[in-house]
C-alpha cells in the first residue's frame, strides 16, 4: 500500500511567523504532488501543486519538492489566524492515473 | 458558477434501506472521484472515473456502487448501508484524470449516519 504521512499536529506559530508542514511518500515513481486546505467543517481547497524537484512560490506560500528524499514541504510565510487549518497532502501512485493518496493532514494554528 | 454540487448534504437513514448521493458538476470535467473521511484514517478514495463510462475501484470500494453515465453526474449508491458508513463524503472532479494534471475541485460533502 502506498503511503503519504504528515505529522498530525496540532503545529502552532505565531501571527506573522513561517509555518513549515512536511509530507513524506513512500512510491518512488509519484510525478506529482498536491496540497490542500480544509477549514473545519468545510471541503479541501486545492492551494498549490508540485510537479518537478525545486521550489514553487504562489503568494505567500511555496512548496518544495525533493524527490530523491521522497519529501514534500509547504511554507506559509506571514502566517494569518485565517490560515488556521488542516493542511493535507497528496499524491497519485505511479501508473495509477486517476488514484490519489491522502496523508491525515496537519493541524496548524496561528496564534495572534 | 463554477462547481460540484452534491445532493443531499445531510443524510439519516437505516441500516439496509438503499440510499443515492448525487454529485454533479458544471465545469465539464473528464474526471470524478468519491472520497470518505473519517477521523484519524483521513480521507480515503472509494471510486473514480476517468470519463463517461469508465469507472475504477480507489482503496475502499467495498459496499458502494457508482455510475458514469453522463459527464456532470456520478452518483454514489450504497446499496445497503451498514453502520460502519457512516462517513463525511465529497465528491470531487477535475479537466483531467491523469496523474500529473488531476487538480480536484471538492464537493460540500454529504455527511451521512447509518442507524
Amino acid at each position: 500500500q502506498k503511503e503519504v504521512e504528515q505529522n498530525s499536529g496540532p503545529l502552532s506559530v505565531p501571527e506573522g511567523a513561517i509555518a513549515s508542514l512536511n509530507c513524506t511518500y513512500s512510491d518512488r515513481g509519484s510525478q506529482s504532488f498536491f496540497w490542500y486546505r480544509q477549514y473545519s467543517g468545510k471541503s479541501p481547497e486545492l492551494i498549490m501543486s508540485i510537479y518537478s524537484n525545486g521550489d514553487k512560490e504562489d503568494g505567500r506560500f511555496t512548496a518544495q519538492l525533493n524527490k530523491a528524499s521522497q519529501y514534500v514541504s509547504l511554507l506559509i510565510r506571514d502566517s494569518q489566524p485565517s490560515d488556521s487549518a488542516t493542511y493535507l497532502c497528496a499524491a497519485p501512485p505511479y501508473g495509477q492515473g486517476g488514484k490519489l493518496i491522502f496523508g491525515q493532514g496537519t493541524e496548524l494554528s496561528v496564534k495572534p | 458558477e463554477a462547481q460540484v454540487t452534491q445532493n443531499p448534504r445531510y443524510l439519516i437513514t437505516v441500516t439496509g434501506k438503499k440510499l443515492t448521493v448525487t454529485c454533479s458538476q458544471n465545469m465539464n470535467h473528464e474526471y470524478m472521484s468519491w472520497y470518505r473521511q473519517d477521523p484519524g484514517l483521513g480521507l480515503r478514495q472509494i471510486y473514480y472515473s476517468m470519463n463517461v463510462e469508465v469507472t475504477d475501484k480507489g482503496d475502499v470500494p467495498e459496499g458502494y456502487k457508482v455510475s458514469r453515465k453522463e459527464k456532470r453526474n456520478f452518483p454514489l449508491i450504497l446499496e445497503s448501508p451498514s453502520p460502519n458508513q457512516t462517513s463525511l463524503y465529497f465528491c470531487a472532479s477535475s479537466l483531467y484524470g491523469q496523474s500529473s494534471y488531476n487538480e480536484q475541485f471538492f464537493g460540500p460533502g454529504t455527511r451521512l449516519t447509518v442507524l
